[in-house]
């Protein structure tokens, strides 16, 4: 089953309001990779996250990967019409070398 | 341009008529990957290659067939496809393994009566 959890799996905000979804894993994972998908598209890799307690920023964007390298989150600072879409967390397990998708979280703009 | 490109995009069978999906990559991509996209459920493992000759079982194998003659080309294969197959399906290569991202295809939207 899933072992990566991801919360909430749907945000609704107001356009210039933050959002932040966040991962958490039962086991150690030696990264974590985020990926965004638009509606009706396929999944588009954002970053990678590799070392305990990282930290990194793309624009409005911040990833946080935790110090026990089982959690992590992505942090959207004043969202945008063009950040709507489901953005998915990929942890690679530390003891098998797999790959574990979140369920993803949705991320939609209220009118 | 660099692409993974997926044949067909829409596909409409019935059950029990076997059918492949195409999948290929130009960036000489060593590692790639099959995964079929259900609601709620996101994205699932259903097999994948190290390699050229090299595939492994991912979370979800049963029903699906693959191989890998060839280092661009990675199809999937339903010998007897039912209607629990009914998905979104994605193919996905990287570079050099699961550690480097992945660069999806369009998707596959299958439907079996």
């Amino acid at each position: 089953g899933q072992q990566v959890m991801q919360i909430p799996q749907y945000q609704h905000v107001q356009e210039g309001e933050d959002f932040t979804t966040y991962c958490n894993s039962s086991t150690t994972l030696s990264n974590i990779q985020w990926y965004k998908q638009r509606p009706g598209g396929h999944p588009v890799f954002l970053i990678q996250l590799v070392k305990s307690g990282e930290v990194k920023k793309q624009k409005r964007l911040t990833f946080q990967f935790g110090e026990a390298k089982k959690n992590s989150s992505l942090h959207i600072t004043a969202t945008q019409t063009t950040d709507v879409g489901t953005y998915f967390c990929v942890g690679l397990r530390d003891s098998n070398y797999q790959l574990i998708w979140g369920a993803g979280t949705k991320l939609i703009i209220k009118p | 341009e660099a692409q993974v490109t997926q044949n067909p995009r829409y596909l409409i069978t019935v059950t029990g008529k076997k059918l492949t999906v195409t999948c290929s990559q130009n960036m000489n991509h060593e590692y790639m990957s099959w995964y079929r996209q259900d609601p709620g459920l996101g994205l699932r493992q259903i097999y994948y290659s190290m390699n050229v000759e090299v595939t492994d079982k991912g979370d979800v194998p049963e029903g699906y067939k693959v191989s890998r003659k060839e280092k661009r080309n990675f199809p999937l294969i339903l010998e007897s496809p039912s209607p629990n197959q009914t998905s979104l399906y994605f193919c996905a290569s990287s570079a050099r393994g699961v550690s480097y991202e992945q660069y999806f295809g369009p998707g596959t939207r299958l439907t079996v009566t």
